[in-house]
């Protein structure tokens, strides 16, 4: 079975800019969630998505968004960016069944360079 | 919110050595996971241990929930073993994990 796939996996951009970044979950999992991974900061939360809707936030500016598509695969967007939006971008999906609901399998990450 | 507190946050080994790396979580939490990271960045998922003791290999995790702390063990560790190691804990009645900030594993040969 394949893993969790990202795409882009490098980008560049400059700042005040937008992006898009895409992720696709193990085939059959239904929960998709993003993390940013920076030096400073450490891995924090983003969001979470379940059959296209957002169960959850982490602490981010509006400049971050998502969606979840109807075959699970994900989207997050960036708007203006700023150089301290570098960063690695992980994605992770789970099965979110009964028996093991939240373990969590990651993708190999963007990484965003804002110039 | 929620602290997840791992230590030490450096450990030096020469190869074959032991070591356990330690995670506190300062709430009650529903999932908790055991991450290495590589360095190329990829998370490679150790252990998805809520409750309880497993074992994989040369690695075991050992996590006691009612006392907020969960242990991984390496044994007779590789130079392999050596980057991050990472805990995530899955904060109780929400759908997203909290990380540590990691223990930085360099392993001499």
């Amino acid at each position: 079975k394949a893993g969790v796939t990202q795409t882009p996996r490098y980008l560049i951009k400059t700042r005040g800019q937008q992006v898009t970044l895409s992720c696709s979950p193990i085939s059959g999992h239904r929960s998709v969630s993003w993390y940013q991974q920076t030096p400073g900061q450490g891995l924090q939360f983003l969001f979470e998505y379940f059959s296209e809707t957002q169960r959850n936030k982490g602490n981010f500016p509006g400049r971050f968004s998502g969606r979840q598509f109807s075959n699970s695969r994900s989207e997050m967007n960036v708007s203006t960016l700023e150089l301290g939006d570098s960063a690695l971008y992980l994605c992770a999906s789970s099965l979110d069944d009964r028996e093991r609901s939240y373990e969590q399998y990651f993708g190999p990450g963007t990484r965003l360079t804002v110039t | 919110g929620i602290q997840v507190e791992q230590s030490p946050p450096d450990l030096i080994l020469q190869e074959g050595a032991n070591s356990t790396l330690r995670c506190n979580f300062s709430d009650s939490v529903n999932n908790l996971q055991w991450f290495h990271q590589n360095p190329w960045g990829q998370l490679i998922n150790l252990f998805y241990i809520p409750s309880g003791t497993k074992q994989n290999g040369r690695l075991s995790a050992t996590t006691v929930a009612t006392e907020r702390y969960s242990l991984l063990y390496i044994s007779s560790s590789q130079t392999t073993d050596s980057g991050v190691y990472f805990c995530a804990v899955g904060i109780s009645g929400t759908y997203k994990y909290i990380f540590g900030t990691g223990t930085r594993l360099k392993v001499l040969a």
